[in-house]
Order: C-alpha cells, then structure tokens, then sequence
C-alpha cells in the first residue's frame, strides 16, 4: 500500500512570497489533515478534512493560510503571503479505523524555509 | 484545552540502560498514540493504546496506559543505538464522529543512545 506522498519535500522562500504544498493521501483515506511542526516542537493540527468538507480549521490563520480538497482526495495548503514564523515542517496524514481505533499515517513533510 | 506534557525533552543514555519517558495529559481521554521521528523524517507509529492499563511491547519498547492518572509512560530496556530518535505521545481531542481523532502532541522527547 502506497504512503501519504507530499511534495515538495523542501522550499525556500522569502518573506512576503506565496507557497504552496500538494499532498495526496492514501487511497481510500476520507479523513486528511495538515499539521505544521516547528523546529523542537510536536506537530500541530492546521486543518482537518473529511473528504471534501473541512471538519476543523480552527487553528489555520485564515489571514494568510488557505487550504482546499476539491474533489476529496488530494489536498493543497497555500500561504500567502509567508511571515519568518511559518518556517516549519508542513506534515500532511490521512486516517483510517483500524483495530477498533483511528490510526493517523503521516507523509514525509515538506520542509519549508522563509528567509 | 487539551495539554500535553512529556518529560524528560532531553535524555542521554547509554548502551544497555534503562529509562522510562513520561507522558501527562490534562483531559480525560481514554485513548493514546505514542509515535517516532528520526532526524528529517516523518512521524512512524508505534503503539496505540486503547483503554486503562494497556501494555503493549514492541522489541525494547514497552507502553502503558493509566487513564486515571491521565498518565502514558514508554519504557526502554537495554537501550541501543538505533533507538536514538525524537519520540512523541499524542492525546485525541473530542469524541465521536468525524471530529474524533484530532491529536495534540506533546513536546517530544529527544532520546540520543551512546555506545
């Protein structure tokens, strides 16, 4: 079974600068989430999907973050315009029931720079 | 708001030690995922523990439960060098439905095994 693929693995950019980040899920998957991991911390849930409808958001800063799942498999997540403080690891994961309880299966990051 | 608390955030051990990480959580939650990060990579799983006094083990790692004590430990026995990695609990927020399974992750702990 293929993995929770997300690309880029790796952008640099400057401040002011928009991004964005593509992450397709693993098949069959109707639960998507994007977390953002700074440096020393545990990831933190940005947004959560459920299929193509957003679940949660309530941690996004809607001011400049936006994310969207159309057709409810893969998803994107834009920054604009990129501040300093969003220099992170972008995770995204996909869930499923299993063995009586909802396992999450993380992607391998993009890791984004803002200089 | 759910917190997430682990100590210690740094541990140095030798080969063949003992040690055991903490896990404290302030909400009450019947369940916990414990997960591992090496250097640059994404989140792997390790244990899902599902109910008051769950114990699972895997090779050196060994998890407990105590959902009283709102207390998950990870226990290592005879530790090796390939254990060396950043590891986390993580606590799901809500109950029910499609937002069930939101995480909050601790700050992790960084675990550096010397021969």
């Amino acid at each position: 079974e293929a993995g929770v693929a997300q690309s880029p693995r790796y952008k640099i950019i400057e401040k002011r600068q928009s991004v964005a980040f593509w992450c397709n899920p693993i098949s069959g998957h109707a639960t998507l989430y994007w977390y953002q991991q700074i440096l020393g911390q545990g990831p933190k849930l940005l947004i959560q999907f459920q299929n193509n409808g957003v679940v949660d958001d309530s941690q996004l800063p809607k001011d400049r973050f936006s994310a969207e799942r159309l057709k409810g498999v893969d998803s994107t997540l834009k920054i604009q315009p990129a501040k300093l403080e969003d220099s992170a690891v972008y995770l995204c994961a996909s869930r499923t029931y299993r063995d009586r309880t909802y396992e999450q299966y993380f992607g391998p990051g993009t890791r984004l720079t803002v200089t | 708001e759910l917190k997430v608390e682990q100590n210690p955030l740094f541990l140095s051990m030798q080969e063949g030690k003992n040690y055991t990480i903490y896990c404290n959580y302030s909400t009450t939650s019947d369940r916990l995922y414990w997960y591992r990060q090496d250097p640059g990579k994404s989140l792997e799983s390790l244990f899902v523990l599902l109910s008051n006094g769950a114990v699972k083990q895997e090779g050196r790692l060994m998890a407990s439960l105590d959902t009283k004590a709102r207390l998950s430990t990870l226990h290592i026995t005879a530790a090796v060098h390939d254990l060396s990695a950043t590891y986390f609990c993580a606590v799901p927020r809500g109950a029910g439905g499609t937002s069930y399974g939101k995480l909050t992750f601790g700050q992790g702990t960084i675990l550096t095994v010397h021969p």
